[in-house]
C-alpha cells in the first residue's frame, strides 16, 4: 500500500487560499488519491478523488502531476468552518490479489483564523 | 435513507466486562469497516468485511471480533475490555470498491475504566 506523508498541521486566514499537499513516492498505477475532512466529534467526509491532473468540485480542487507521486488538496477562500483535519488516502482497495480497505494516516490540522 | 447508524454514542465500560457495538446501513454498501480514533491521531483500520459472510483484519484487529451474517450489519465485539480500548469508533461503509466514497457514522465513544 502506498505511504503518505502530510504536514502535520497548517494556518491560514479567512479568506485566503489553502494548499495541503501529500507525497505518496510509491503509487501504484491503478491508485486512486481521495481526500476526507473530519471536524470534531464527527467521522470524516469525502471532499474529492482523483488520478491524474486536475480535478475540482463545488468544495476543493485537486492537483496531481504528471509523476502522481504527490497532490494538492486546494481550497479556495477558506472560512472558519474549514477549520478540520483534512486526510489523504492513496490506494485502490486491491493487494497481491484480494480486496483490501483503504487506510488513513494522520492527517493534517488546518486551522483558520479570523 | 439513515446512511450508517451506530449504537451507542457512548459507553462505560469496566476492564474485562464485554459489549457489541452496533452498526447498521441502508445503502446496501457491500464494504463496511471499523475504524478506532484516539485523540490527536487519525483513524486506524480495525476489521473490515467486503460482503456478508468476508471479513478481514486491519491495522489494530486484536481484542475485536466481528461477523457480517447480513449486508445490512456489522457489529464489532469486544470480548474481553481494557483501558486501552478507550478511543471513539466509527463505522464506515462504501460501495463496490476500497476507493469508492466511504459514508462514515456518527460513532461511538467508548470508556473502559
Amino acid at each position: 500500500l502506498a505511504k503518505t506523508t502530510q504536514p502535520v498541521s497548517m494556518d491560514s486566514y479567512e479568506g485566503q487560499e489553502v494548499n495541503i499537499t501529500c507525497s505518496h513516492n510509491n503509487i501504484a498505477t491503478n491508485d486512486y488519491i481521495t481526500w476526507y475532512q473530519q471536524f470534531p466529534s464527527q467521522g470524516p467526509r469525502f471532499i474529492i478523488q482523483g488520478y491524474k491532473t486536475k480535478v475540482t468540485n463545488e468544495v476543493a480542487s485537486l492537483f496531481i502531476p504528471a509523476d502522481r507521486k504527490s497532490s494538492t488538496l486546494s481550497l479556495p477562500r477558506v472560512s472558519l468552518s474549514d477549520t478540520a483535519v483534512y486526510y489523504c488516502l492513496v490506494g485502490d482497495g486491491i493487494s497481491s490479489g484480494s480486496a483490501r480497505q483503504l487506510t488513513f494516516g494522520s492527517g493534517t490540522q488546518l486551522t483558520v483564523l479570523p | 435513507n439513515a446512511g450508517v447508524t451506530q449504537t451507542p454514542k457512548f459507553q462505560v465500560l469496566k476492564t474485562g466486562q464485554s459489549m457489541t457495538l452496533q452498526c447498521a446501513q441502508d445503502m446496501n454498501h457491500e464494504y463496511m469497516s471499523w475504524y478506532r480514533q484516539d485523540p490527536g491521531m487519525g483513524l486506524r483500520l480495525i476489521h473490515y468485511s467486503v460482503g456478508a459472510g468476508i471479513t478481514d483484519q486491519g491495522e489494530v484487529p486484536n481484542g475485536y471480533n466481528v461477523s457480517r451474517s447480513t449486508t445490512e450489519d456489522f457489529p464489532l465485539r469486544l470480548l474481553s475490555a481494557a483501558p486501552s480500548q478507550t478511543s471513539v469508533y466509527f463505522c464506515a461503509s462504501n460501495h463496490d470498491r476500497a476507493q469508492e466514497t466511504q459514508y462514515f457514522g456518527p460513532g461511538t465513544r467508548l470508556l473502559v475504566l
